[in-house]
């Protein structure tokens, strides 16, 4: 069963603008990941945020964590037409065993 | 840079045939995991593997499908017979010990195809 779950399904934008994606879950988690997939391809790990962090930055990513509302919101600026992919949210659930539940995923198309 | 490896890339077969799916996850990393991923949707866990035994298969269509990963290292995943609706993309990724927060490493995959 899948726990994730990104909104928008799709964005469409134009390179140089900013893309948000956001990510819903059900259950207390250790930490929550987003994953990168371009077409016919495996999943490139993007960022990981622990439950105990609110803000994260790598490069021109940002992604927040809200426990309270059991959402993520993943932030990429100043688009590039390589960044063109599905993006997946991943969770690791509290008293698992270190098992990920992906999210549905995101397309994004940045157009140049 | 390490990465992993799975073979073949594309896979087409005929309903009720056997296929075989190989992965060598990065040296050292002691957790190994087959996903499958069907079309439009995010990748769905089928076994967990800790060394050579494993940790979870709640998922795994255990009737058809079975995995082993006798040394270790490297892992088959097998579907005999395959049916039309096993036709997706298995995805293999793994784990070190020193990923203390679970990132995991995939691979590109196997495209299967089933007719």
């Amino acid at each position: 069963s899948q726990q994730g779950e990104e909104d928008p399904q799709a964005l469409s934008i134009q390179e140089g603008e900013n893309a948000t994606m956001n990510c819903s879950y059900k259950t207390s988690i250790n930490n929550l990941q987003w994953y990168r997939q371009n077409s016919g391809r495996g999943l490139v790990h993007l960022i990981l945020i622990r439950s105990n962090e609110r803000e994260k930055h790598s490069g021109r990513l940002r992604v927040t964590l809200d426990t309270s509302k059991k959402s993520s919101s993943l932030l990429i600026t100043a688009s590039r037409a390589a960044d063109t992919a599905s993006y997946f949210c991943a969770t690791d659930a509290q008293g698992g065993s270190e098992k990920l539940v992906f999210g549905k995923g995101m397309k994004l198309t940045v157009n140049p | 840079e390490a990465e992993v490896a799975q073979s073949p890339r594309y896979k087409i077969t005929e309903k009720s045939q056997a296929v075989a799916f190989w992965c060598d996850p990065i040296s050292g990393h002691a957790t190994l995991y087959w996903y499958r991923q069907i079309l439009g949707q995010g990748p769905e866990l089928l076994v967990q593997f800790q060394d050579e035994s494993v940790v979870d298969d709640s998922q795994l269509p255990k009737d058809r499908f079975s995995a082993e990963r006798l040394k270790g290292v490297d892992s088959t995943l097998k579907i005999q017979p395959a049916e039309l609706g096993d036709s997706a993309m298995y995805l293999c990724a793994s784990r070190g010990p020193a990923d203390s927060y679970n990132e995991q490493f995939f691979g590109p995959g196997t495209r299967l195809t089933v007719l």
